[in-house]
């Protein structure tokens, strides 16, 4: 059972355009969400988080949108740059509980065309 | 100038054999995590340690075993019962006001 769900395995987008990616997510409890970004043969480095109690977080070209009573948040890359084409993880964590585990989606392959 | 360090980037095994993989972290953080990423699966949870002498399986832990005896250290041992061990394996620490930040990774290839 997949509680975090990235239903786009890939997204290409041209340089200078909006990225957006999405995340589904199924337990309630999870109050604490994370974008990461991985090129490969590398470990993922943290990108920009979001905590339940906000709907936006904005970090330059990154923003992040969760919608609760959709269970769903986006991460939108403005504008698009070639540097960006990575995969990405969106992962979420009831951090409440005080547990420091998080679940994470299977990526979202992004290329940004020159 | 703090880290996580994974060692070595490279590993082949023959079958059959145990494999530990090393991970090393000064950045003083308490718990400290293995994932385990195959193409089109994510990151999938193996072992974690919210304190040392203490640690929990995570969704994936059949055929691993793992030690938590010093706070800094976290090695992973893949053993022979790991029916598909060819992957790439992140370690990854985090305290308690951070998010988790993770090592290089070690690629194994089983022969």
């Amino acid at each position: 059972d997949q509680q975090v769900k990235q239903n786009s395995p890939s997204l290409s987008v041209q340089e200078g355009r909006i990225s957006i990616l999405n995340c589904d997510y199924t337990n309630s409890m999870f109050d604490y969400f994370l974008w990461y970004k991985k090129y490969p043969a590398e470990g993922p480095t943290f990108l920009i988080s979001i905590s339940s109690i906000k709907d936006k977080n904005e970090d330059g070209r990154f923003t992040v949108f969760l919608n609760k009573s959709a269970k769903h948040l986006s991460l939108h890359i403005v504008p698009s740059q070639p540097g960006d084409s990575a995969v990405y993880f969106c992962a979420a964590t009831p951090r409440a509980s005080g547990t420091y585990k998080y679940i994470f989606g299977t990526g979202t392959r992004l290329k940004v065309l020159a | 100038d703090g880290g996580i360090t994974q060692s070595p980037k490279y590993l082949f095994r023959k079958e059959g054999q145990n494999v530990t993989l090393s991970c090393e972290q000064n950045l003083n953080h308490d718990a400290m995590y293995w994932y385990r990423q195959d193409p089109g699966q994510g990151l999938r949870l193996i072992y974690y340690s919210q304190i040392v002498n203490d640690f929990q399986k995570g969704d994936i832990a059949e055929g691993y075993s793992v030690s938590r005896e010093k706070k800094e250290s976290f090695p992973l041992t893949v053993t022979s019962a790991q029916k598909n061990p060819t992957a790439f394996y992140l370690c990854a620490a985090k305290s308690r006001d951070s998010e988790q930040f993770f090592g290089p990774g070690t690629r194994l290839t089983v022969l």
